[in-house]
């Protein structure tokens, strides 16, 4: 049972424009998301997260937004730039349940310059 | 600081045999989690041990078990290795037992591989 979806496993932007990636869950019980960055021999880094009570948050270039309703984040990069190619991974979070962390399978980010 | 220290870094293993894997989390960090991460299939929650307890644990089979040490420093062991095991094993350590946001810190892995 995938609670985490990122229906797109590639996406390819140019530089200087904007890349859209989106995540969808199942448990409305989650009460934080992230978003996880991951380039090629590294672990995940931590890029930006959103609170349940929120529906945007903003930082820098990186802005996600939380639609409750639908059940349904995207996070949203402007202006896209070569050093963002890496997997995005969308990832909820319920105090509930203590420091897990139920990812989404991720999306490869290509930036062509 | 010293981010999440994993080792060994890669490994290679036949099938049948026994692994073990271990993580230094970042000094002060008292939560430790283990995932698996294979392609498709995005990072899978191993467990998680806080205070030498394990407090969570995913759904994987028992092959897989954990522990904690007094000093944080925790150590996965997968026995009975089967091909599909492969896989990037990832640690993560967090300040408390509640990250309130849900932020962990990562180490880089360990890329275990089953012949």
């Amino acid at each position: 049972d995938q609670q985490v979806k990122q229906n797109s496993p590639s996406l390819s932007v140019q530089e200087g424009r904007i890349s859209i990636l989106n995540c969808d869950y199942t448990n409305s019980m989650f009460d934080y998301f992230l978003w996880y960055k991951k380039y090629p021999a590294e672990g995940p880094t931590f890029l930006i997260s959103i609170s349940s009570i929120k529906d945007k948050n903003e930082d820098g270039r990186f802005t996600v937004f939380l639609n409750k309703s639908a059940k349904h984040l995207s996070l949203h990069i402007v202006p896209s730039q070569p050093g963002d190619s890496a997997v995005y991974f969308c990832a909820s979070y319920s105090m509930e349940y203590g420091n897990k962390l139920v990812f989404g399978a991720g999306t490869i980010l290509r930036v062509k310059s | 600081k010293a981010g999440v220290t994993q080792t060994p870094r890669y490994l290679i293993k036949t099938r049948g045999q026994q692994v073990t894997l271990s993580c230094s989390p970042i000094s002060g960090h008292r939560s430790v989690s283990w995932y698996q991460q294979t392609p498709g299939q995005g990072l899978q929650f191993l467990f998680e041990y806080f205070s030498e307890t394990q407090r969570n644990k995913g759904n994987f089979p028992g092959r897989f078990s954990g522990r904690q040490f007094s000093n944080s420093r925790s150590e996965m062991n997968v026995s009975t290795l089967e091909l599909g095991d492969s896989a990037l094993y990832l640690c993560a350590s967090s300040l408390e037992a509640n990250s309130n946001t849900g932020e962990l810190f990562f180490g880089e892995g360990s890329r275990l591989t089953v012949l």
